[in-house]
């Protein structure tokens, strides 16, 4: 059974504090996306990385997918309330394939 | 474009019957996607699909829940007596034929609510 664990689980910060989110696993996925998700919706896509040691650049979000391509993280710069959400990653084995999610991570950006 | 559409967003059921979920998948996408999130759970996946085939299903319980995707139309999951363990939120998720990066497009969700 393939895992995605995320950390940390829980995060509230002060509006201008930067932060990293990890997403990891044991598992070599083909590629893994992350989403963000407000309460009463669904997952909204953010990016989605499919070469290891690939970096992208969304604004303020960067997502880096592991060399091995079993591991990634998002970096958020000076965050702001907007960002408040629930992080999550999500990795698949191959083309048109189930996707396995992470735990979930809750940001919680304060002013 | 439009998004994934599913509908109801909303569905209250009592035990015993039963609930129709309708997805539309993006204009162009022919996969087809069910995921459940139990309340304070992550997301799980249920049966992937294309048109008029079911081609994983190995998230299915075995017993109540099917699901299909026919030629024309919506596709429907449908759980037939339902239980409270039943209550969750259903998403459906649509990507495109050819996408070697297996993204996924996610609807707003149908919260299904057992009494």
């Amino acid at each position: 059974t393939q895992l995605l664990e995320q950390s940390p689980q829980f995060l509230s910060i002060q509006e201008g504090e930067n932060l990293t989110v990890y997403c990891n696993s044991s598992s070599v996925f083909s590629s893994l996306q992350w989403y963000r998700q407000e309460p009463g919706e669904g997952p909204v896509l953010l990016v989605t990385v499919v070469t290891g040691g690939e970096v992208k650049k969304l604004k303020r979000l960067t997502f880096q997918f592991g060399d091995a391509r079993k591991d990634s993280s998002l970096h958020i710069t000076a965050a702001q309330p907007g960002d408040t959400g629930l992080y999550l990653c999500a990795g698949a084995t191959g083309t048109a394939s189930k996707l396995t999610f992470g735990t979930g991570t809750r940001l919680q950006v304060t002013l | 474009n439009a998004g994934v559409m599913q509908n109801p967003r909303h569905l209250v059921r009592r035990r015993g019957q039963e609930a129709r979920l309708r997805c539309s998948p993006m204009k162009g996408h022919s996969h087809v996607y069910w995921y459940r999130q139990l309340p304070e759970e992550g997301l799980k996946f249920m049966v992937y699909l294309q048109k008029e085939n079911i081609i994983d299903e190995s998230g299915m319980p075995k017993e109540r829940f099917s699901a299909e995707f026919p030629k024309e139309g919506p596709s429907i999951l449908r759980i037939q007596q339902v239980v409270r363990g039943d209550s969750a939120a259903y998403f459906c998720a649509s990507s495109p034929l050819r996408d070697r990066t297996d993204t996924q497009y996610f609807g707003p969700g149908t919260r299904l609510t057992v009494l």
